[in-house]
């Protein structure tokens, strides 16, 4: 199982950019990298999910290095209702692991 | 479209009861996956579904755990006898394929506490 590493949780001011990084060495060729947001009493939201190098929607950007050992999450000009846990999530097929989780706080 | 629902919301019972949770995944999806999260253990994958077939059960934690899927628009978690440890908040979710090639759409969960 393709196991995550997480910062265990950061701070940021309203209206920087936040960059989140998680590490799966161990990911395999068929494994997507995807990350997930959650807020008190609710499950988990998705965010973005990629393979390789950077994807971009309207809410991230996920950065993925060519050796895919890791990948940023990159949250741009943060406000106080992104303070939430961000989870990198790597699987593929049958393999499905979901790190421990990035609590984030925004500070006014 | 609704969206993953389970239920009840929230459930508190005496150890030794039987507790049965239930999920709706969302139409036309695929795959069903149960977890399980505490603050000590984080979110924690118990048992996943393909087309209402269990795919991988290896994370349920011991046989007073199972999980059902009569039909692609339901699908169960029992726990039968309960115990105070089981206490967690527990996570349905969907996706329309298995793997993590296509995202999971969760539920709000039902919170657990067994006395």
């Amino acid at each position: 199982l393709a196991k995550t590493t997480q910062p265990i949780s950061m701070d940021s001011y309203e209206g920087q950019e936040v960059n989140i990084t998680c590490s799966h060495n161990n990911i395999a060729t068929n494994d997507y990298i995807t990350w997930y947001q959650q807020f008190p009493s609710q499950g988990p939201r998705f965010i973005i999910q990629g393979y390789k190098t950077k994807v971009t929607n309207e809410v991230a950007s996920l950065f993925i290095p060519a050796d895919r050992k890791s990948s940023t999450l990159s949250l741009p000009r943060v406000s106080l209702s992104d303070t939430a846990v961000y989870y990198c999530l790597v699987g593929g097929n049958n393999r499905l692991a979901f790190g421990k989780g990035n609590q984030v706080v925004v500070i006014p | 479209d609704a969206g993953v629902i389970q239920s009840p919301r929230h459930e508190v019972t005496e150890m030794g009861q039987e507790v049965t949770l239930r999920c709706k995944p969302i139409s036309g999806h695929n795959s069903l996956f149960w977890y399980r999260q505490t603050m000590m253990r984080g979110l924690e994958l118990l048992i996943y579904f393909n087309n209402n077939v269990p795919i991988d059960d290896s994370g349920m934690p011991e046989d007073r755990f199972s999980a059902k899927m009569p039909n692609a628009s339901f699908s169960t978690l029992k726990i039968q006898p309960s115990e105070p440890r089981d206490s967690a908040v527990y996570f349905c979710a969907s996706s329309m394929t298995g793997g993590g090639s296509q995202p999971q759409h969760f539920g709000d969960g039902t919170r657990l506490s067994i006395l």
